[in-house]
């Protein structure tokens, strides 16, 4: 059964702040992905990791980074918190495309509702 | 890139009635289109999805038909139950790499 944890359900920051937003998956996917989601927006990729060390741009970036030193975990990173970036943030992980079975099923975490004051 | 517009933004129906939502997609290159279900405080999960290769595919009370060429696709819910009601999410993925691009979800809500 995949496993997808987020390391907090609530957060709460200050403007300028320094956040730090963590990932695991215990399914050996090569695949990670952050998203947040907002009320009318659906689900809006931040960034993906397709190995370890390697990063790709989502559709809306701005504002984020992110980190993958190890397969089974992928950090986003807020460099300087701002209150538009309030949101529930939702990570997933799925198979690479030579991977077993519904290779391209995405797993979703629990979500971290983050506020920026 | 590729754009999933879904509609309708809310629906709500009887318990028994059925229920559609639609979605269409820009690339006409995409290849996979999964249909995510969450509800109320809790993470998406997929419920169906369906590839370009096929037309429809069916899981009991769920079922997705994809129009390659209008560039469209359905979830249709027959005998809806009230533990139906959720946001339900579309989603479109082009080649290459496993990115999905979502639509803006469909509140259902399904009424004893």
């Amino acid at each position: 059964d995949v496993k997808v944890t987020q390391s907090s359900r609530y957060l709460v920051k200050r403007t300028g702040e320094k956040v730090f937003l963590e990932c695991v998956q215990d399914m050996d996917h090569e695949n990670m992905f952050w998203y947040r989601q907002d009320p009318g927006l659906g689900l809006r990729l931040i960034y993906f990791s397709y190995d370890v060390k390697m990063k790709e741009k989502g559709d809306i970036p701005e504002g984020y980074s992110v980190s993958r030193e190890k397969k089974e975990r992928f950090s986003l990173i807020l460099e300087s918190a701002s209150t538009n970036q309030t949101s529930m943030y939702l990570c997933a992980s799925s198979l690479g495309l030579a991977g077993r079975g519904a290779a391209n099923e995405q797993f979703f975490g629990p979500g971290t509702r983050l506020t920026v004051l | 890139g590729e754009n999933v517009e879904q509609h309708p933004s809310t629906l709500s129906v009887q318990e028994g009635d059925s229920a559609v939502i639609k979605c269409t997609y820009s690339d006409s290159a995409s290849n996979y289109f999964p249909w995510y279900k969450q509800e109320l405080g809790k993470r998406p999960q997929l419920i169906i999805d369906i590839r370009s290769n096929v037309g429809e595919k069916k899981d009991q009370r769920i079922a997705v038909t994809l129009n390659k060429t209008a560039k469209h696709f359905s979830l249709h819910i027959t005998e809806t139950q009230p533990e139906d009601s959720a946001v339900y999410f579309c989603a479109a993925k082009g080649t290459g790499f496993q990115k999905l691009v979502f639509g803006t979800g469909t509140r259902l809500l399904v009424s004893p």
